[in-house]
């Protein structure tokens, strides 16, 4: 079947304006996160999305910085005001709940200028 | 706070030999996840081989095999009869086994095989 899917695949930005990144889980799977890969701090993760529960933030580096997830399914990571410090390589994962085997996306590399 | 720690950031093999990632983790936890992840120039992260901390058995899948000391919270990956496309950073990851499910990374080991 068919993978997580991300777009754009790369995105240049002008400091200072909005972006959104688009994550299409693998269907069925009830759990979706955000990591961002940057060289300066290798990989981290930003929020978390299960079901109906409330999404956990903690990892979500400033209020410049939100997420939603749509019906269950699609999730939009939207950076406001971008800064330099943004430009990275942002990955979807989703998982069907369990705990372990996470499968992540090709990734959006975002590049702010 | 779990941490998750690669002490080699570079790491060579030539085609056919037999390599070994080193991993060591920190955590107070008794039970939780470990993880393998690939990652080739494309950026897709590729699950290799993951190992619960419940199970003493070593996993491996193919060419890939864990060396897992709970004791020594060491965790090394083992690529046999090395090829070409193995080459590509390779991420060690914890998770812990309830509620939260996000996985910790270490920095990253960047293999490459030569012919």
């Amino acid at each position: 079947g068919a993978g997580v899917s991300q777009s754009p695949s790369n995105k240049v930005t002008e400091k200072g304006k909005d972006v959104e990144l688009r994550c299409d889980p693998i269907s069925g799977h009830t759990a979706l996160y955000w990591y961002r890969q940057s060289l300066g701090q290798g990989l981290e993760f930003l929020i978390y999305f299960q079901g109906n529960s409330a999404p956990d933030k903690s990892g979500l580096p400033s209020d410049r910085f939100s997420a939603e997830r749509t019906g269950g399914s699609v999730s939009t990571l939207t950076i406001q005001r971008t800064q330099q410090e943004d430009s990275a390589v942002y990955l979807c994962a989703s998982s069907s709940g369990r705990v372990y085997e996470q499968y992540f996306g090709p990734g959006t590399r975002l590049t702010v200028t | 706070a779990q941490t998750v720690t690669q002490s080699q950031p570079e790491m060579s093999v030539q085609e056919a030999e037999t390599v070994t990632l080193s991993c060591t983790y920190d955590t107070s936890e008794n039970n939780y996840y470990l993880f393998w992840y690939k990652q080739p120039p494309s950026r897709q992260m590729i699950l290799v081989i993951r190992q619960e901390a419940y199970k003493q058995q070593n996993a491996t899948e193919n060419r890939f095999s864990v060396n897992f000391q709970k004791a020594a919270k060491s965790f090394s990956l083992k690529i046999s009869d090395s090829q070409l496309g193995d080459t590509a950073m390779y991420f060690c990851a914890f998770q812990r086994p309830t509620g939260f499910q996000k996985l910790v990374f270490g920095t990253g080991t960047r293999l490459l095989v030569s012919p």
